[in-house]
């Protein structure tokens, strides 16, 4: 079935370290590509997205390239601050089925000064 | 405006106890989805309404009721309530399954539910 693999955490980082956060998929078709992010007590708020193979989602210095060929949409920041500290959660979307939206299981971040 | 709002954002109560949550959404989406976040923050599906029609009902005890008395509004009733039932609950909206996949969920801030 459809379902989405994301970099166990927790993981700690200093402030300007390079952050890489793993997801890969496992889907028929077409899906869209989903990061959100969670900022302690608060809901899930969408980071980016991508729709299509070699799409680049980028938001807040975030970016996410959909590859195909990896199954992957692997999160990167070149340079993360304190107040990126959250959990971050993969997700696929497809246009069929009723249940078409999978997260992953989240991966916590903490950047510590 | 708040897309997507969920009331109360605190419950506290006691084991035994019945409570709702409330949620509305203002995006004009024809689906709507409840959610429940564990403490470890991993996140399960546990209903789905579209256009006040439920589509998705996980397992998940039949204390939980999901009602939908417009496309804007899915409340959710939780009857004698469990300690397991300590969780953050997630309402969320989208377009319906089938319509424009690139369209995310947008959720609201969660309800943190604790029972005593």
């Amino acid at each position: 079935g459809d379902s989405v693999t994301q970099m166990e955490g927790p993981v700690t980082l200093s402030e300007e370290a390079f952050l890489t956060i793993n997801c890969t998929y496992t889907a028929t078709g077409y899906p869209s590509l989903f990061w959100y992010v969670q900022y302690p007590g608060e809901g899930l708020q969408l980071l980016l997205k991508a729709t299509k193979a070699d799409d680049k989602g980028s938001n807040k210095g975030f970016e996410a390239t959909y590859r195909k060929e990896t199954t992957s949409f692997h999160l990167e920041k070149g340079s993360v601050q304190v107040s990126d500290s959250a959990v971050y959660f993969c997700a696929l979307r497809k246009g069929t089925g009723a249940n078409n939206l999978f997260f992953g299981t989240g991966t916590r971040l903490t950047v510590i000064p | 405006d708040t897309a997507v709002s969920q009331t109360p954002k605190y419950l506290v109560t006691q084991m035994g106890n019945d409570k709702s949550i409330k949620c509305e959404q203002n995006l004009g989406h024809d689906t709507m989805y409840w959610y429940k976040q564990d403490s470890k923050k991993f996140l399960k599906i546990m209903f789905s309404y579209n256009n006040k029609e439920l589509i998705i009902n996980e397992t998940v005890p039949n204390r939980f009721s999901p009602k939908s008395p417009d496309k804007a509004h899915l409340n959710l009733h939780i009857n004698s309530l469990e300690l397991g039932d300590s969780a953050v609950y997630f309402c969320a909206s989208s377009p319906p399954p089938g319509e424009n996949p690139g369209e995310p969920q947008h959720f609201g801030d969660g309800t943190r539910l604790s029972i005593l």
